[in-house]
């Protein structure tokens, strides 16, 4: 199976501006999850969606968004991107379905810019 | 609230010395507990899971860690390193069966060295 896939892998993106990144989960699963990487704090979450929903959120500001598609790709949308906007931000799929704790895989990653 | 602590940002060990990465958890309700290991450039690799299944978890190349309760800790060990093991070591909790809400710790950077 192929795994998470995202992209772009970088962005650069000037202060104001918007930006859509994009994943692709490993087939057959209905989980996306979000996160954002960077040196100052880490690993933090952002949402996950299930079956087209947003089902968790972070505690992220209102211009952090996403959604989920019909066939589980999802998108995440920054609006008025702000330099500390700058960071990795992972993808990661899950399938709840297989029983047990089904554990996150992750996706390379899009690092984003912000000028 | 969960949380977990790594201890130690940077852990530098000679090849075919064992690896002790240490992660201490604070959670309410018996958790979930994880170990991932991310190389340059890349994203996060799943390296074990504990579940409450067994308290010795095994995982991939060479790595298992040992949920002990009296002491809330969920320490990572390799008995002896190599030099592709180099990366950095996140551990990380969740109280939900999904795992999909992950909190993690800050990271440990281990260097092998010859």
């Amino acid at each position: 199976k192929a795994g998470v896939t995202q992209t772009p892998r970088y962005l650069i993106k000037t202060r104001g501006q918007q930006v859509t990144l994009s994943c692709s989960p490993i087939s057959g699963h209905r989980s996306v999850s979000w996160y954002q990487q960077t040196p100052g704090q880490g690993l933090q979450f952002l949402f996950e969606y299930f079956s087209e929903t947003q089902r968790n959120k972070g505690n992220f500001p209102g211009r952090f968004s996403g959604r989920q598609f019909s066939n589980s790709r999802s998108e995440m949308n920054v609006s008025t991107l702000e330099l500390g906007d700058s960071a990795l931000y992972l993808c990661a799929s899950s399938d709840p379905g297989q029983g047990g704790v089904s554990p996150l895989h992750f996706g390379n990653g899009t690092r984003l810019t912000v000028t | 609230a969960q949380s977990v602590t790594q201890l130690g940002s940077h852990v530098s060990v000679s090849e075919g010395a064992l690896v002790l990465l240490r992660c201490n958890y604070s959670s309410s309700v018996p958790p979930y507990l994880f170990w991932y290991v991310q190389y340059p450039n890349q994203g996060l690799q799943l390296l074990l899971k504990y579940t409450s299944a067994a308290t010795l978890v095994k995982g991939i190349n060479g790595f298992e860690a040992e949920f002990k309760k009296s002491e809330t800790s969920f320490h990572l060990t390799k008995p002896s390193a190599h030099m592709s093991d180099a990366a950095e070591y996140f551990c990380a909790v969740t109280l939900t069966g999904t795992a999909s809400k992950l909190t993690f710790g800050t990271g440990t950077r281990l260097q092998v060295t010859l």
